[in-house]
């Protein structure tokens, strides 16, 4: 299994709702990332785990909650988020070190209205 | 800190024939790895080619290939024989100097025409 995968695919919520996107892996990665893409721009680093552990936030908003409840899995809890929020999220994942490349999922994309 | 230029934000070019996409990075590292990635329509990021900086020969990858110039820090990518498929976002990427994340330029549009 050399994939990433990432449900849903396409998630519309509202402003007051709680959703949560998952990210699963089976390649005996080591790190799991969080991106966020908006139309046209590169992604933007959330959240890094390493080891089960957060080693970088970006400064995220806390409406953005990562969890990682094991070496496969990742998960993105959403709470009370804004329409600027509206973006393609895109987890991906490295055997240790980022510096030898990723595997991307094919990303949920999100709609806040 | 890492930066990552990509000089081209659009590009066109006809079907069969070759392009090359720029890049530029700054680093006071030695060795690292430089990357393209490919995002189609479809919005999955693929991993197009891979560079290992201490290595002299530019990577190949089928029609896809790099020119490396590290003295320059420039990492270009040419796809040649261009094909239909090969309409997307190319983001070049750099490894910060702790090596727990990819940094992204900002990306070129390619159109491949009929």
């Amino acid at each position: 299994d050399t994939e990433v995968t990432q449900t849903p695919k396409h998630l519309v919520m509202g402003m007051t709702n709680k959703k949560s996107l998952k990210c699963e892996q089976h390649m005996g990665h080591r790190a799991m990332y969080w991106y966020k893409q908006k139309a046209k721009k590169p992604p933007e680093l959330m959240f890094v785990y390493s080891y089960e552990k957060l080693s970088i936030n970006e400064s995220v908003p806390s409406r953005f909650s990562p969890e990682c409840p094991n070496s496969s899995l990742l998960n993105l809890h959403l709470h009370a988020l804004q329409p600027e929020d509206s973006a393609l999220y895109l987890c991906a994942s490295s055997q240790g070190a980022a510096s030898r490349g990723y595997t991307f999922g094919s990303g949920t994309r999100l709609t806040v209205v | 800190a890492q930066t990552v230029t990509q000089s081209q934000p659009e590009m066109s070019v006809q079907e069969a024939e070759t392009v090359t996409l720029s890049c530029t990075y700054d680093t006071s590292e030695s060795n690292y790895y430089l990357f393209w990635y490919k995002q189609p329509p479809s919005r999955q990021m693929i991993l197009v080619i891979r560079q290992e900086a201490y290595k002299q020969q530019n990577a190949t990858e089928n029609r896809f290939s790099v020119n490396f110039q590290k003295a320059a820090k420039s990492f270009s990518l040419k796809i040649s024989d261009s094909q239909l498929g090969d309409t997307a976002m190319y983001f070049c990427a750099f490894p910060n100097n702790a090596g727990n994340m990819l940094t992204f330029g900002g990306g070129t549009r390619l159109m491949v025409k009929p």
